[in-house]
């Protein structure tokens, strides 16, 4: 069965702090892998995109890295603010039919 | 291009009643999704439909639920009868399947509100 995770669930960092976000994924045999951010009430902000051919993807702040060997991606987020204060979602779209999965989410809260 | 477009924004009805949620795709990708969002349950992915053809539907929840896409550009996902569990936030998002391009892009989303 296709899976994702992600975690931490929930992460609390003082405003400056580097940090990383992580999800990983069952099954190999993946597209690409895309982080979204979600506001409270809001729909989905796409932040990376990384083909399976990549290693990482960079902008701004955000470096995204992927692994499909072991099944792991990682999102790094430089210098934080309190405006990266969101929920942070990981989605893999696999080959073989494009199915797109989204695992739970990351809720991040960045402390002035 | 204006994204893709749900409606409507806000849905409240009562239970037993049907509901049709809508989503235009943006021009040109080939793929659409229906996800629902809840609290408990996080994003799931209900159906998706490639080229207007439904691909796989295995996370429809059950047969009150139904999906259509009549056209590249339009597709609905209806509920009859509604029950109060069926209260989330539908989202509508599309992609283009091409070498560089296949951003998955959402719609605002539609919450439903079912008494």
């Amino acid at each position: 069965k296709q899976e994702v995770t992600q975690i931490p669930a929930a992460l609390s960092v003082p405003e400056g702090e580097n940090l990383v976000l992580n999800c990983s994924f069952t099954d190999s045999a993946i597209y690409n892998l895309q982080w979204f951010r979600q506001d409270p009430g809001k729909g989905l902000t796409s932040l990376l995109l990384i083909q399976s051919s990549q290693r990482e993807q960079t902008s701004g702040r955000l470096n995204a890295s992927l692994d499909k060997s072991s099944g792991r991606s990682t999102l790094y987020i430089a210098a934080s603010q309190p405006g990266d204060s969101a929920t942070y979602l990981c989605a893999v779209r696999y080959t073989g039919g494009f199915k797109t999965i989204f695992g739970a989410g990351t809720r991040l809260f960045v402390k002035a | 291009d204006a994204g893709v477009i749900q409606s409507p924004r806000h849905e409240v009805t009562e239970m037993g009643q049907e509901v049709t949620l809508r989503c235009k795709p943006i021009s040109g990708h080939d793929y659409l999704f229906w996800y629902r969002q809840t609290m408990m349950r996080g994003l799931e992915l209900l159906i998706y439909f490639n080229n207007n053809v439904p691909i796989d539907d295995s996370g429809m929840p059950e047969d009150r639920f139904s999906a259509k896409m009549p056209n590249a550009s339009f597709s609905t996902l209806k509920i009859q009868p509604s029950e109060p569990r069926d209260s989330a936030v539908y989202f509508c998002a599309s992609s283009p399947i091409r070498t560089g391009a296949n951003v998955l892009t959402f719609g605002a989303g539609s919450r439903l509100t079912v008494l």
